[in-house]
């Protein structure tokens, strides 16, 4: 299957600073990644569509302006943490969408665990 | 009421029993049905895909579409202490759509 890989895999940063968080599609270009949050014992939850070459797409209660998203190329997309808070630690996870003749879905990143003091 | 439904458990399993894993839904116009596998802070990974109705067969795992009942399933076989992991399913209306994950079930299989 697709290799999709984050770094760093796990941060710890001060309360105000800011974090980026780079995913990367290894052996294939990626028009579409997604990124996503997820806490402790509860389920993905979408934070914002990243389209290569345009602006990314938030969903509903995501502030684009503290989560910054860059697809500047067709295996690269950054999100980006400004002035993270201790509210915003959690495991951030990417995607990217894989479409064949077959069948289209999502190969996902190993994610990448925040912690902000 | 949720897109997708999915019992958290967890379910705890003896070594070489039969896993049955569920998942409804209420969208009738969800076409593609996934299950994902997560081990413990790891990114899900990508297990089975079904489009529309019927099963699918993959070494010991069976994913099972019920668009009558808007019920999926995911069997596993001979299950493993390997197996142990929190399976997410998912789903989407078309190609291109967002997908909707259940909660995910935790599950244990003991040796």
């Amino acid at each position: 299957g697709a290799v999709v890989s984050q770094h760093p895999s796990w941060v710890i940063c001060k309360s105000g600073t800011s974090v980026k968080i780079e995913c990367r599609s290894l052996d294939f270009q990626a028009t579409t990644m997604f990124w996503y949050r997820q806490f402790p014992k509860q389920s993905l939850m979408l934070m914002a569509t990243s389209n290569e070459g345009s602006k990314a797409t938030y969903e509903q209660g995501v502030e684009k302006d503290k989560f910054l998203i860059n697809h500047a190329s067709l295996t690269l997309s950054t999100l980006t943490v400004t002035s993270a808070h201790p509210e915003d630690s959690s495991f951030y996870i990417c995607s990217a969408r894989v479409r064949d003749r077959i069948q289209e879905t999502q190969y996902f990143g190993p994610g990448t665990r925040l912690l902000v003091l | 009421q949720k897109e997708v439904e999915q019992d958290p458990g967890p379910l705890s399993v003896p070594e070489g029993a039969i896993v049955s894993l569920n998942c409804t839904y209420s969208n009738s116009a969800f076409q593609y049905f996934m299950w994902y596998r997560q081990y413990s802070r790891k990114g899900p990974e990508l297990l089975m895909y079904t489009y529309s109705s019927g099963n699918k067969e993959d070494g010991r795992f069976t994913a099972q579409v019920d668009k009558s009942s808007k019920y999926i399933s995911l069997f596993i076989r001979d299950s493993q202490p390997s197996d142990s992991a929190t399976y997410l399913c998912a789903m989407s209306v078309d190609t291109g759509n967002q997908f909707y994950f259940g909660t995910g079930t935790s599950l244990t299989v003991i040796p």
